[in-house]
């Protein structure tokens, strides 16, 4: 099974700021990556496929980028609404995996 | 508008079975690849398995820890899948969500897919 690693598994940061978290691959997977966001109580949802491909309806600020085993998703101006914590998952193979989540909290 | 509402959870006792639904409305049910997926309390996201649309062949792939236990069935005349679960443990107390599997180009072997739609969930708690 490819495992999936996330780091941090928390982070703090203020309303404005850039925010960077990545994902590891246990092995190569090529863009076969997709991020969501997930609030307490709520189903995840999905922000980003194939690795930086945004999906319709999600702001801009979101971006995602890498190829292999590295990846990153990024949140530029980061915005109330957007507390809240991070997913990757990996579609290369079978099973699918998760990473363990990132945490975004208020500084 | 798509949607998907799960159904079925419950308290049930270790070595039990439980059945749940989930109710598909917004797209062509019968074209889709169906996906499970769990939560347990404060953890993260867990992938259960899938099924395919019968046109591709309407197989199902398991993750290992539910693997033998754990079965996934459609019913496109009523677009609807379901996830029976047997033998549950205590370690299956999760909340349970079903999601769409959307797929896109193919290449190699691996399939672009994601998790685009996803229902509320549903819990499922396993105690003595």
């Amino acid at each position: 099974d490819i495992q999936m690693t996330q780091s941090p598994s928390s982070l703090s940061a203020s309303v404005g700021d850039r925010v960077t978290i990545t994902c590891r691959a246990s092995q190569t997977i090529s863009d076969y990556l997709n991020w969501y966001q997930q609030k307490p109580g709520k189903a995840p949802n999905l922000l980003i496929f194939a690795a930086s491909s945004l999906r319709r309806g999600v702001p801009s600020r979101f971006s995602g980028s890498g190829s292999g085993t590295d990846f990153t998703l990024t949140i530029n101006s980061l915005q109330p609404e957007d507390f809240a914590t991070y997913f990757c998952q990996q579609s290369y193979s079978t099973p699918r995996t998760f990473g363990q989540g990132t945490k975004v909290e208020i500084k | 508008e798509v949607q998907l509402v799960e159904s079925g959870g419950d308290l049930v006792k270790p070595g039990g079975s439980l059945r749940l639904s989930c109710a598909a409305s917004g797209f062509i049910f019968r074209d889709a690849w169906m996906n499970w997926v769990r939560q347990a309390p404060g953890k993260g996201l867990e992938w259960v398995g899938h099924i395919k649309s019968k046109t591709d062949g309407g197989t199902t792939d398991y993750a290992a820890p539910v693997k033998g236990r754990f079965t996934i069935s459609r019913d496109d005349s009523k677009n609807t899948v379901f996830l029976q679960m047997n033998s549950l443990h205590i370690e299956d107390t999760a909340v349970y969500y079903c999601s769409t599997v959307d797929r896109g180009f193919c290449s190699g072997g691996s399939c672009y897919s994601w998790f685009a739609h996803w229902g509320q969930g549903t819990l499922v708690a396993v105690s003595s």
